[in-house]
């Protein structure tokens, strides 16, 4: 089982440029969401889902969009990457939206130059 | 707006010490409390949750307290070892499920 996996591990972006960032889990886990980190500002949601077909904003949604097709993917797509949104990417999971435990991907980090 | 600090933001203690991290949340209205592990470069693990009507958890050398009415938890390690150096992050659940991370306490744990 490998739990949540994180597509690709880094990159490095021209501004302007289209990305997605990939996130696949294995758990059947129903709740997925996408963070970034960076220094001195915590993690930060960026976009949630609470179950497969519907999505959420969060707190710094603006720039990203997401999907959810299904249950195991939840992709997060940067339209028009920016060098603000240098940072590293985490995808997380748990079985509901209530209370679970929240489990963690790799993370991918993003330079946009 | 709910806020969550960590204090301190980073603690240098000898191997086998007792140790305690604490986390402050400005809104007593939480639905739960995480506590996570961080190491260099990699993503986080979670090892403690408690839900909002409960006072602690524990596994293992670690204990998490909650007192809701205070906005306070504190993550207790009890004889600290050098694997336990990490950046440790708790994050406050609402009943939406979003959660909001504090900043983090970096520990190191001295041979």
């Amino acid at each position: 089982i490998a739990g949540i996996t994180q597509a690709p591990t880094s990159q490095i972006l021209a501004a302007g440029r289209r990305m997605t960032l990939r996130c696949t889990q294995d758990m059947r886990h129903n709740a997925m969401y996408w963070y970034r980190q960076d220094l001195g500002l915590g993690l930060r949601l960026i976009h949630y889902s609470n179950t497969a077909g519907t999505t959420g904003k969060g707190e710094v949604p603006d720039g990203y969009s997401v999907s959810r097709a299904n249950t195991d993917d939840f992709p997060l797509t940067l339209a028009s990457a920016v060098p603000s949104q240098t940072s590293v990417y985490f995808c997380a999971s748990s079985y509901s939206w209530q209370g679970e435990t929240q489990y963690f991907g790799p993370g991918t980090r993003l330079l946009v130059l | 707006k709910q806020e969550v600090t960590q204090i301190p933001a980073a603690l240098s203690v000898p191997e086998g010490e007792n140790l305690v991290l604490n986390c402050s949340f400005t809104d007593s209205a939480i639905y739960n409390l995480q506590w996570f592990r961080q190491d260099p470069g990699k993503g986080l693990t979670s090892l403690l949750l408690i839900q909002s009507s409960q006072r602690e958890q524990t596994s293992g050398r670690l204990n998490a307290s909650l007192d809701k009415s205070s906005g306070r938890s504190t993550l207790y390690i009890a004889a600290s070892q050098p694997g336990d150096s990490a950046t440790y992050l708790c994050a406050v659940g609402s009943n939406t499920g979003k959660l909001i991370f504090g900043q983090g306490t970096t520990l190191q744990v001295k041979p």
